[in-house]
C-alpha cells in the first residue's frame, strides 16, 4: 500500500518561532490534507489541498500542495503554547469515476512549544 | 459541536471482560472507520464500513469486531479484553459521495486492561 514519510517525527520550539513539517509519498495523490490532534482530542482537519502547486492558509498557517502531487508542507507562523499537539498529513487519490479512495495518515509530528 | 460521539472516553477493565465501544454520528454520513492509535501516535486503521451491513478489516489486523446495523452507529467489541489491547480507539466517519474534506474525527476512548 501507499506509505507516507511525515518530518521531523518531533519538533521542540520556543513560543514565538515558526515551524516547518513535511510529507512526502512514493506515488501520486489527489487531495493532501492536514490535521491537528489535541492532547486527549481527536485529529481535527485543519487544511484541505486538491490542485498540485495550490497555496492555500488558515490564519497563522500555511500548506502547499507539492508540483509533483507526492508532498506536502505545513507551515505554522509565530507559534504559540496552544499550537501543541500532534499534526498528521494525509493523501487521498481520487478516481476516474470520482469516487475517493481511503485516507493514508503520515505518523505524526509531536510538537511542543515552550512558553 | 462534536457530531461524532464516543462513549466512553475513558474505560478500565479486567483482562478477559468483553467490552464494547460505542461510535454515533448525526451527520448522516454512509462511511465510518475505526483506528487504532499507539504510543507511538500512528494511526492504524483497524476497520471500515462503506454503509449498513458492510463491515471490512483494515490495515492492522485486529481481534476486535464491529457491526453497522444503522447507518449513525459503528460499535466495536471484543470479546475478551487482554492488556495488549490498551489503546486510543478513534472513530471516524466521511459522507459518500466523498468531497474531498476527508474524515470527522470523535474525541476517542482510552482503553485500558489490567
Amino acid at each position: 500500500g501507499q506509505q507516507l514519510n511525515q518530518s521531523p517525527q518531533s519538533m521542540f520550539i520556543q513560543e514565538g518561532e515558526d515551524v516547518s513539517m513535511n510529507c512526502t509519498s512514493s506515488s501520486i495523490f489527489n487531495t493532501w490534507l492536514w490535521y491537528k490532534q489535541d492532547p486527549g482530542e481527536g485529529p481535527v482537519l485543519l487544511i484541505a489541498l486538491y490542485k498540485a502547486g495550490e497555496l492555500t492558509s488558515n490564519g497563522r498557517l500555511t500548506a502547499q500542495f507539492g508540483i509533483t502531487r507526492k508532498d506536502s508542507f505545513l507551515n505554522i507562523s509565530a507559534s504559540i503554547p496552544s499550537d501543541v499537539g500532534i499534526y498528521f498529513c494525509a493523501g487521498q487519490l481520487r478516481n476516474s469515476g470520482g469516487s475517493n479512495y481511503k485516507l493514508t495518515f503520515g505518523k505524526g509530528t509531536l510538537l511542543t512549544v515552550n512558553p | 459541536e462534536a457530531d461524532i460521539y464516543q462513549t466512553p472516553r475513558y474505560l478500565v477493565i479486567g483482562t478477559g471482560k468483553k467490552i464494547t465501544l460505542e461510535c454515533s454520528q448525526t451527520m448522516g454520513h454512509d462511511k465510518m472507520y475505526w483506528y487504532q492509535q499507539d504510543p507511538g501516535m500512528e494511526l492504524h486503521l483497524i476497520h471500515y464500513s462503506y454503509g449498513v451491513n458492510s463491515t471490512e478489516k483494515g490495515d492492522l489486523s485486529s481481534e476486535s469486531t464491529v457491526s453497522r446495523i444503522r447507518t449513525e452507529h459503528f460499535p466495536l467489541t471484543l470479546e475478551s479484553a487482554r492488556p495488549s489491547h490498551t489503546s486510543q480507539y478513534l472513530c471516524a466517519s466521511s459522507p459518500s459521495p466523498d468531497r474531498g474534506r476527508g474524515y470527522t474525527f470523535g474525541s476517542g476512548t482510552r482503553l485500558t486492561v489490567v
